[in-house]
C-alpha cells in the first residue's frame, strides 16, 4: 500500500522560500502509470492544484503560480520535493503532496479521460509569518 | 475553460438520497474524480473514473455524468458522510492544468 508523507519547515519568513519533500513508500516513484502532484489548501479555503512531476523529470505547473514553483524529483531516495520562492501571507496553507494515475476510457469514442488523486499524504501546515 | 462548479452547500435527512454537481466544459470529456474531506483531515479518493469505487469505499457513494455536469449520488445518506466534497478533474482545452470544484459543504440533518 502506497503512502506519501510531507516533510519540512512549518514557518517560513515573508520572502523567502518554501521547501517541502514528499517521501513515498510501499512502491516506487519511479513507476511510468502515475504522476506525483503538490495540493495546497488555504485554511477554510478549497483545494488548489501547485503542479505535477513525472519521474522522468517532466513538469507541469499552475499558470498561477508557474513564476515561483519548482518541483524535483529524487528518484533514489523516492521523494519528490516542492520549492515556492518570494511567499506571503496568501501562501498560508496546508500542504499535501498526492498520487495521480490517468486512463482513457477506449469504450468511449472518442475516448473520455479521467484523472484521481489517491493516496494523499497528510498535510503539512506551513504559515508565512514574521 | 478550466473552471469546475460545485455549489457551496447541500443538506440531505439522514438515509435520504443526495446528490452533489458539479460543472464545467472539461466534463464533456473527462470523467469527474470525487474526494470526501472531514475536518482537520485529508481529502480521500471515494469515485474515479465512469464510476469507480476505491477499496474501502461503500457502495452508497456512485458517480455519474451527463453533459457538462458530473455528480456523485450517496444513496441513504448516514451520519458520517456530513463532509466536504470536491471534484476533480483535468482541463481539456489541450492544456494540462488539473482542475478542482470549489467544494460542497454536506450536512446530513
Amino acid at each position: 500500500q502506497v503512502q506519501l508523507q510531507e516533510s519540512g519547515p512549518g514557518l517560513v519568513k515573508p520572502s523567502q522560500t518554501l521547501s517541502l519533500t514528499c517521501t513515498v513508500s510501499g512502491g516506487s516513484i519511479s513507476s511510468g502509470d502515475y504522476y506525483w502532484s503538490w495540493i495546497r489548501q488555504p485554511p477554510g479555503k478549497g483545494l488548489e492544484w501547485i503542479g505535477y512531476i513525472y519521474y522522468s523529470g517532466s513538469t507541469y505547473y499552475n499558470p498561477s503560480l508557474k513564476s515561483r514553483v519548482t518541483i524535483s524529483v529524487d528518484t533514489s531516495k523516492n521523494q519528490f520535493s516542492l520549492k515556492l520562492s518570494s511567499v506571503t501571507a496568501a501562501d498560508t496553507a496546508v500542504y499535501y503532496c498526492a498520487r495521480e494515475g490517468r486512463y482513457f476510457d477506449w469504450l468511449t469514442s472518442p475516448p473520455w479521460r479521467a484523472n484521481w488523486f489517491d493516496p494523499w499524504g497528510q498535510g503539512t501546515l506551513v504559515t508565512v509569518s514574521s | 475553460s478550466s473552471e469546475l462548479t460545485q455549489d457551496p452547500a447541500v443538506s440531505v435527512a439522514l438515509g435520504q438520497t443526495v446528490r452533489i454537481t458539479c460543472q464545467g466544459d472539461s466534463l464533456r470529456s473527462y470523467y469527474a474524480s470525487w474526494y470526501q474531506q472531514k475536518p482537520g483531515q485529508a481529502p480521500v479518493l471515494v469515485i474515479y473514473g465512469k464510476n469507480n469505487r476505491p477499496s474501502g469505499i461503500p457502495d452508497r457513494f456512485s458517480g455519474s455524468s451527463s453533459g457538462n455536469t458530473a455528480s456523485l449520488t450517496i444513496t441513504g445518506a448516514q451520519a458520517e458522510d456530513e463532509a466536504d466534497y470536491y471534484c476533480n478533474s483535468r482541463d481539456s482545452s489541450g492544456n494540462l492544468h488539473v482542475v478542482f470544484g470549489g467544494g460542497t459543504k454536506l450536512t446530513v440533518l
